[in-house]
């Protein structure tokens, strides 16, 4: 079976743009989660999508989005970008939510 | 809301010593899992607990949940440089339906 795939795998924005992020989760995994991770910060939780629903939301501002299509494959977006933005970003998929995670290999998003 | 909480945030140890980390939460959890991430890398699931008390062994690892299911740890017999990394706990509880990771606690190994 394919892992957890997203891309890019490396991004750089200036602050005030946009950009989308996508994931593609194993085969049969319908759960997607997103997290954010920085140095010091650990494993932030965003949201979780489940069935094109999001299901859970982490405590992000408005400028963080997701959405998650019928095929599961996911997609988070971060509009007018803030420094503070620069991360690692994971998804992460399961067969249920509190099955076992799968992560990707995480986008790397730089603002500058 | 649910917090988890995990110390120490750094352990470095000589090769051949033990190591531990152990994982806190502010609630009861439903069960909790552990994840290891290799410099680079990213989190790898090592196991999940369910039962109150439980106890499992992977080699030289060795997982605990509390009687409360309020906290758990992880234990490493005889650290390898293979062994390095960051170790996550990851709190479920069913109410809140979604997974609170601990901080995680890094591991350095010196040969």
């Amino acid at each position: 079976k394919a892992g957890v795939t997203q891309t890019p795998r490396y991004l750089i924005k200036t602050r005030g743009q946009q950009v989308t992020l996508s994931c593609s989760p194993i085969s049969g995994h319908r759960s997607v989660s997103w997290y954010q991770q920085t140095p010091g910060q650990g494993l932030q939780f965003l949201f979780e999508y489940f069935s094109e629903t999001q299901r859970n939301k982490g405590n992000f501002p408005g400028r963080f989005s997701g959405r998650q299509f019928s095929n599961s494959r996911s997609e988070m977006n971060v509009s007018t970008l803030e420094l503070g933005d620069s991360a690692l970003y994971l998804c992460a998929s399961s067969q249920q939510g509190r099955s076992p995670l799968h992560f990707g290999n995480g986008t790397r998003l730089t603002v500058t | 809301g649910q917090q988890v909480m995990q110390i120490p945030q750094y352990q470095h140890v000589q090769e051949g010593e033990d190591f531990t980390t152990y994982c806190n939460s502010s609630t009861t959890l439903s069960n909790i899992q552990w994840y290891k991430q290799r410099p680079g890398g990213h989190p790898v699931f090592l196991i999940q607990l369910v039962k109150s008390g439980e106890v499992k062994k992977q080699k030289r690892l060795t997982f605990q949940f509390g009687e409360a299911k309020k906290n758990s740890s992880l234990h490493i017999t005889a650290t390898q440089t293979t062994d390095v990394g960051t170790y996550f706990c990851a709190g479920i509880n069913t109410n809140a339906g979604k997974s609170t990771f601990g901080d995680g606690t890094t591991l350095t190994v010196k040969p």
